[in-house]
């Protein structure tokens, strides 16, 4: 059972222009979602997290958009850079009555074309 | 510049045998995860322990993974028999308290089994 589903898998973007990436999740349970950045031969990195209790976060280029009862988040970049082609993973944790539990999203790979 | 650490990073073996990896966590940190990831599945969190205690193991296969923290400085997963589908990436995160905030993780080990 797949609990966050995240698309595209892939993107390509223009140097300068908006990147989008989305995901969808299940549980009303998770209370944390973070996004990763993956560079080739390298572990995730965290990137930008947000809680349900705010719909926005903004830091620098990136921002997360929450929409709880839609139960959908996602990640913008803007003016994006060569620099940002990577693979993007957004994630859903709940940490409730002392359990954890974490999911990924299968992954977007961004290629930002100059 | 404190980073998760992660041995072997590459580790070829034939199908049967012993696996150890291991990691070693940034230093003060209480939390630690082991993530195995592949191009079908992506990332899938196997097993976390809070202040070296596992808490959940539950996405391991628990009939030839074993996943320990002898110490608060070194985690380890082992496969034993190792098989062809546990070929991956396996990482290792390690974070502050309840792991939340901030999961850093390793570089990994890729693991082919033959």
């Amino acid at each position: 059972q797949q609990q966050v589903k995240q698309s595209p898998q892939s993107l390509i973007v223009q140097k300068g222009g908006i990147s989008i990436i989305n995901c969808a999740y299940e549980n009303t349970a998770f209370d944390y979602f973070p996004w990763y950045q993956q560079f080739p031969g390298k572990g995730p990195a965290l990137l930008i997290a947000i809680r349900p209790d705010v719909s926005e976060k903004k830091e620098g280029r990136f921002t997360i958009s929450f929409n709880k009862s839609a139960k959908q988040f996602s990640l913008h970049i803007m003016d994006s850079q060569p620099g940002d082609s990577a693979t993007y993973f957004c994630a859903a944790i709940s940490t409730g009555a002392g359990s954890y539990q974490l999911t990924f999203g299968k992954g977007t790979k961004l290629s930002v074309i100059p | 510049d404190a980073r998760v650490t992660q041995t072997p990073r590459h580790k070829v073996t034939e199908m049967g045998q012993e696996v150890t990896m291991r990691c070693q966590p940034i230093l003060g940190h209480n939390t630690v995860f082991w993530y195995r990831q592949t191009m079908m599945q992506g990332l899938e969190l196997l097993a976390y322990f809070r202040n070296r205690a596992p808490l959940d193991d539950s996405g391991m296969p628990k009939d030839r993974f074993s996943a320990e923290m002898p110490d608060a400085t070194l985690a380890t997963l082992k496969i034993q028999p190792s098989e062809p589908r546990d070929s991956a990436v396996y990482f290792c995160a390690s974070g502050l308290v309840g792991g939340l905030d901030e999961q850093y993780f390793g570089p990994g080990t890729r693991l082919t089994v033959t």
